[in-house]
């Protein structure tokens, strides 16, 4: 079974400062893990996605993801944060199999001016 | 890149009428696609597992005679919401994996843009 946790449902930053939008997972087997953010009444982009290569994945728009298996998190950072930053942001794992992703409850990125 | 288009976009419909809602890949063969549920500010919910030429697996709790779903071709998968009522709205969305590229080994997953479900 596979499980995903964001903490945090509501982050607010400043406009250039640092994002950090926390996911840990739990999985038994390997994960891939995902992070895709979501604007108002559209569907999902991808950011960024782990796939058991390099542990530090670098994605679209300057976000990062860094997978640490020992703390089972794969953390979501922007060194500075936009406005155009501010969205749904989802964390999800999966697996090898032909299964649908797993997703967290998802975090709501404010970014104040 | 991988494309996934939804029609409609919107859709508003008296209760007790039928609504489908149409998954495309435009770019890539799907054998499997999934139909996810979301709450307004909440996260994605499951609802089925489509796969081409066979029956939708449907997570737990959803009724397969309210939701028909069918994966006709590898590129098209329809969601029908039968007999809608009010508590049907909802934003339905659609993902489909590419089994032919990197989606294979990764199961990484594309999604479409929403379809928005008001049921009067």
């Amino acid at each position: 079974a596979q499980s995903v946790t964001q903490l945090g449902s509501h982050v607010s930053v400043s406009e250039g400062a640092l994002v950090l939008l926390r996911c840990n997972y739990s999985s038994s087997v390997p994960p891939y893990l995902f992070w895709y953010v979501q604007y108002p009444n559209q569907g999902l982009q991808l950011l960024l996605k782990y796939t058991s290569a390099a542990t530090l994945v670098k994605g679209i728009n300057g976000f990062e993801a860094e997978f640490k298996k020992s703390e089972t998190s794969f953390h979501l950072t922007k060194p500075s944060a936009h406005m155009s930053d501010a969205a749904e942001y989802f964390c999800a794992v999966g697996d090898t199999g032909r299964r649908a992703l797993t997703f967290g409850s998802g975090t709501r990125l404010q970014v104040q001016p | 890149g991988a494309v996934v288009s939804q029609h409609p976009s919107r859709v508003i419909c008296k209760s007790g009428t039928s609504v489908k809602i149409e998954c495309r890949s435009l770019d890539f063969q799907a054998t499997t696609m999934f139909w996810y549920r979301q709450f307004p500010k909440q996260s994605l919910m499951l609802m089925a597992t489509s796969n081409e030429g066979s029956k939708a697996t449907y997570e737990q709790g959803v009724e397969k005679d309210k939701f028909l779903i069918n994966h006709a071709s590898l590129t098209l998968s329809t969601l029908t919401v039968t007999s809608a009522h009010p508590e049907d709205s909802s934003f339905y969305i659609c993902s489909a994996r590419d089994a032919g590229l990197a989606g294979g080994r990764t199961n990484e997953q594309f999604f479409g843009p929403g379809t928005r479900l008001t049921v009067l």
